[in-house]
């Protein structure tokens, strides 16, 4: 069974940094893409950031560009996405989801369960 | 970017009803359109990709057409779980969008 499970959101100040994570199981991590997509408290979805299979290409949402580094490693199976220079508006429940293929753009077949982040004083 | 504009919003229906929802591009997509399902508090799931392929496991009373700039989601035969928020996305670019969602009401 494939199994996505994210950690690290909490609540962190504007400006601040976190580190989220997303361990994978179930499918063979390093032939596929993965991605990060948020959503804010009571607003829809949002693409955020997507990495091929073996990390060598990486998409932003201009929303986070500059600001927000996603990154794997294939021999802990593991996405990650870290956040820098945190502002309000990111705050959002975010999701790691596997995408069907390696393209770097393509649906998401597989979500996990998602991880609050909040920034706030 | 590329825009998704959905409609309509919020839509009610009843069971065992029939029910459409559009997705419009702001440009040509190739056919590279999906449609997730999402329930309050759940993430979302995958119901179509490709605008008309069914992902393995979903009921066949989804269905999903169109072409080029605009996009339907068919439900029939409506039951109790599919009341939900049902969005559009387009992946046509690397700069993925999606649609403002739909929610299905009884």
């Amino acid at each position: 069974e494939v199994q996505l499970l994210a950690s690290g959101g909490t609540l962190v100040q504007p400006g601040g940094s976190l580190r989220l994570a997303c361990a994978v199981s179930g499918f063979d991590f390093s032939t596929k893409a993965m991605t990060w997509v948020r959503q804010a408290p009571g607003k829809g979805l949002e693409w955020v950031s997507t990495i091929t299979g073996s990390g060598d290409g990486t998409y932003y949402a201009d929303s986070v560009k500059g600001r927000f580094t996603i990154s794997r490693d294939n021999f802990k199976k593991t996405l990650y996405l870290q956040m820098d220079s945190l502002r309000a508006d990111d705050t959002a429940v975010y999701y790691c989801a596997k995408d069907r293929g390696n393209w770097g753009h393509d649906a998401c077949d597989v979500w996990g369960q998602g991880t609050m982040v909040t920034v706030s004083s | 970017d590329i825009q998704m504009t959905q409609s309509p919003s919020t839509l009610s229906a009843s069971v065992g009803d029939t029910v459409t929802i559009t997705c419009r591009a702001s440009q040509t997509i190739n056919n590279f359109l999906a449609w997730y399902q999402q329930k309050p508090g759940k993430a979302p799931h995958l119901l179509i990709f490709a605008a008309s392929s069914l992902q393995s496991g979903v009921p066949s009373r989804f269905s999903g057409s169109g072409s080029g700039t605009e996009f339907t989601l068919t439900i029939t035969s409506l039951q109790p779980d599919d009341f939900a928020t049902y969005y559009c996305q387009q992946y046509d670019s690397y700069s993925r969008t999606f649609g403002q969602g739909t929610k299905l009401e009884i």
